[in-house]
């Protein structure tokens, strides 16, 4: 089955400073890899969408020039959050859609950002 | 705009039946997806309607009735580790196939 990997798994950071997150695709070429956030006992919210070699879409309410999304490679999205604060604290999950696939998105584990 | 629609929590006993419904409100609606969220992990897929009807895997049993903007999951023969979130997601075509998920159903199973 597809794979998605996140790294770091967890982090923790001091405010002002920027952190990068990373998703990967290890088994497939994923055109478009979408970043959620989702905060203790809530659902996913989707932050932005990235499509391979453009720039990313961002939802509405979240700064484009504090959640810094690449999209270098077919296997490759990184998400860096800049100038980080505590209220930016939350679980950051990424999935990536397979350039056959009809439907499904796949999710990595996740990466726990605590900014203190 | 889109509004997805799921009890908040809901509990039962193990071995027995539980529905946990879906409703929503999407322009482009593309299909429906059911995520199972342990704390603290990323969500497993469980099933995707995006025609009507009833789509069986296992013990679980998903449904669809568009026009009606209604889904739900059924789990059968529940297990004590089935107690977790359970996300509802609608898929929009217009939209990059982006998926808008619910506020989740945290489902307790019982002894």
């Amino acid at each position: 089955g597809a794979v998605v990997s996140q790294h770091p798994s967890w982090v923790i950071c001091k405010s002002g400073t920027s952190v990068k997150i990373e998703c990967r695709s290890l088994d497939f070429q994923a055109t478009t890899m979408f970043w959620y956030r989702q905060f203790p006992k809530q659902s996913l919210m989707l932050m932005a969408t990235s499509n391979e070699g453009s720039k990313a879409t961002y939802e509405q309410g979240v700064e484009k020039d504090k959640f810094l999304i690449n999209h270098a490679s077919l296997t490759l999205s990184t998400l860096t959050v800049t100038s980080a604060h505590p209220e930016d604290s939350s679980f950051y999950i990424c999935s990536a859609r397979g350039v056959e696939d009809s439907y499904e998105q796949y999710f990595g584990p996740g990466t726990r950002l605590t900014v203190t | 705009g889109q509004n997805i629609d799921q009890p908040t929590e809901m509990t039962a006993t193990e071995g027995a039946i539980v529905q946990i419904n879906c409703t929503y409100q999407t322009s482009g609606f593309n299909g429906l997806f059911w995520y199972q969220q342990h704390a603290g992990e990323a969500p497993t897929f469980l099933s995707y309607n995006v025609l009507d009807g009833l789509e069986e895997k296992g013990r679980f049993s998903s449904f669809l009735s568009r026009s009606k903007g209604y889904s739900y999951l059924l789990l059968k023969e529940l297990q004590m580790k089935d107690s977790a979130s359970y996300l509802c997601a609608v898929r929009d075509r217009n939209s990059s196939y982006k998926l808008i998920f619910g506020s989740g159903t945290r489902l307790l199973v019982r002894p």
